[in-house]
């Protein structure tokens, strides 16, 4: 299994512009989440998905965007980038039994300049 | 508001010391508290958790004690390694919504 996979691994945008972040995962985990870490305020929930077609807003979802049209995927796009969304980025699953068990992926760090 | 309070932001030991990190909660309906470990570059792993019916977890080298009555719990890494220095995030959840709620995390260093 290739747990959770994310892509690209490394961005840079420039203000203004939108792209989509990747994520897909094959252990067939019901829940699927976006965090965003930046120093000093550790791991923020972004958007969450309990199952495909069925996501939520988390604490800081303002400027993305999020779908679920299957279980293995959950894609984050930015609408127009800024530079208060540089971060690392990281995607995260989980079953619904041991929902408190997150699985990260390797995170993609974004640079909006 | 920050629901999870971790303490310290950073840590540097000796080899062989003793680090620990201290998390403190308000909901009680969290029943579920988990720590991750982070290594530079990679993503969070589970690392141990505990219910708050256990007062204390050991996983190796790695204890996490309970305080239920104080609302607080915390990490301890016994005969620290260099290969432990990582960023350590305690965290919370209840049974009811499955999106555990994350401290700021600990850098910690452990020097050779």
């Amino acid at each position: 299994n290739a747990g959770v996979t994310q892509t690209p691994k490394f961005q840079v945008l420039k203000t203004g512009q939108s792209m989509t972040l990747q994520c897909a995962q094959d252990m067939n985990h019901e829940y699927m989440s976006w965090y965003r870490q930046d120093p000093g305020m550790g791991l923020r929930l972004i958007h969450y998905s309990v199952g495909a077609g069925i996501t939520d807003q988390g604490e800081v979802p303002n400027g993305y965007n999020v779908s679920r049209s299957t279980t293995e995927d959950f894609p984050l796009r930015l609408l127009s980038a800024a530079p208060s969304q540089t971060s690392v980025y990281f995607c995260a699953s989980s079953t619904g039994i041991q929902a408190y068990e997150q699985y990260f992926g390797p995170g993609t760090r974004l640079t909006v300049t | 508001q920050q629901q999870v309070k971790q303490s310290p932001q950073s840590l540097i030991v000796q080899k062989g010391g003793i680090p620990i990190i201290n998390c403190a909660y308000e909901n009680t309906a969290f029943d579920y508290f988990p720590w991750y470990q982070q290594f530079p570059g990679k993503g969070p792993a589970l690392l141990i958790a505990i219910r708050p019916d256990v007062s204390e977890k050991k996983e190796g080298r790695f204890t996490i004690s309970f305080n239920k009555s104080a609302k607080q719990f915390s990490l301890h890494i016994m005969d620290s390694q260099p290969g432990d220095s990582a960023t350590y995030f305690c965290a919370a959840s209840t049974g009811g919504s499955y999106i555990p709620t994350f401290g700021r995390g600990t850098s910690l260093i452990v020097h050779p």
